[in-house]
C-alpha cells in the first residue's frame, strides 16, 4: 500500500506570506495526487488535482507541483479566509491514501 | 448541482453494526466511470479513506479494516450504504460520503459529515 507524508504538520504564517506543504509518497503515483484545505466542522474541498490542475472556483494564489513521489501546495500570498488543514491524497491506485495533514494557522 | 448527505445513527454500542447511507443528486451511478466513496476523521485526526464503490459494482476496501466493511448501491434511488461490522471506540468517527467523477479521479464533492459515536 503507498503511504502519504506531510510536512510540516504544522505550520505558522502571516497575512500576505508565501507558503509551501510538501507531500511524499511511498511510491510512485504518477501525477494522481489531489490536495484538500478543511476548516474545523466542515468537509474537505478539493484544491487542485492531477498535482497541478486548479479546481474550478479555487483563487490562483493556490498552486500545485511534482509528480511521482514528491509533490508541494504553494500559496502565493495568504489570505484570513486560507488558515486551515491541508491534505494530499493519492488515487494511482487502491487503497486511496491521505496524507496525515498540515495545519496552517496564524502566526 | 451535485450534493452528497450521509444519515445513520449518532451513537452505537460496542459490537454492534454500524449502516450509513449516502444519498446524493445531480449525478447518477448509472453512468460509467462514476463513483462515490467513504471517508472517515476521528475527532481531531487524519483523514482515512475507507471504501469505493464504481457504478459497474466494482468495491475497492481499507484492507486495514478487511472483512468489518461493506458497502452497496442502490442507483434507482440515488444511494450507497456503508456497513462497519463490530464497531469498537476507535470507529468513533465523522463519516464522509464523496464523489469521484471518473476513474482514477479526487473526490470532488462532499457530503457535510455524519458523526458517530461508539459507546456503551
Amino acid at each position: 500500500d503507498i503511504q502519504m507524508t506531510q510536512s510540516p504538520s504544522t505550520l505558522s504564517a502571516s497575512i500576505g506570506d508565501r507558503v509551501t506543504i510538501t507531500c511524499r509518497a511511498s511510491q510512485d503515483v504518477d501525477t494522481w495526487l489531489a490536495w484538500y484545505q478543511q476548516k474545523p466542522g466542515k468537509a474537505p474541498k478539493l484544491l487542485i488535482y492531477k498535482a497541478s490542475t486548479l479546481e474550478g472556483g479555487v483563487p490562483s494564489r493556490f498552486s500545485g507541483s511534482g509528480s511521482g513521489t514528491k509533490f508541494t501546495l504553494t500559496i502565493s500570498s495568504l489570505q484570513p479566509d486560507d488558515f486551515a488543514t491541508y491534505y494530499c491524497q493519492q488515487y494511482e491506485n487502491f487503497p486511496y491514501a491521505f496524507g496525515q495533514g498540515t495545519q496552517l494557522d496564524f502566526k | 448541482q451535485i450534493t452528497l448527505k450521509e444519515s445513520g445513527p449518532m451513537l452505537v454500542k460496542p459490537t454492534q453494526t454500524l449502516t450509513l447511507t449516502c444519498r446524493f443528486s445531480g449525478f447518477s451511478l448509472y453512468t460509467s466511470g462514476v463513483g462515490v466513496g467513504w471517508i472517515r476523521q476521528p475527532p481531531g485526526k487524519a483523514l482515512e479513506w475507507l471504501a469505493f464503490i464504481y457504478w459497474d459494482d466494482d468495491k475497492r476496501y481499507s484492507p486495514s479494516l478487511g472483512a468489518r466493511l461493506t458497502i452497496t448501491k442502490d442507483t434507482s434511488r440515488r444511494e450507497v450504504v456503508l456497513t462497519v461490522s463490530t464497531v469498537g471506540p476507535a470507529d468513533t468517527a465523522t463519516y464522509y460520503c464523496a464523489h469521484q467523477y471518473s476513474i482514477r479521479d479526487a473526490f470532488d464533492f462532499w457530503g457535510p459529515g455524519a458523526m458517530v459515536t461508539v459507546s456503551s
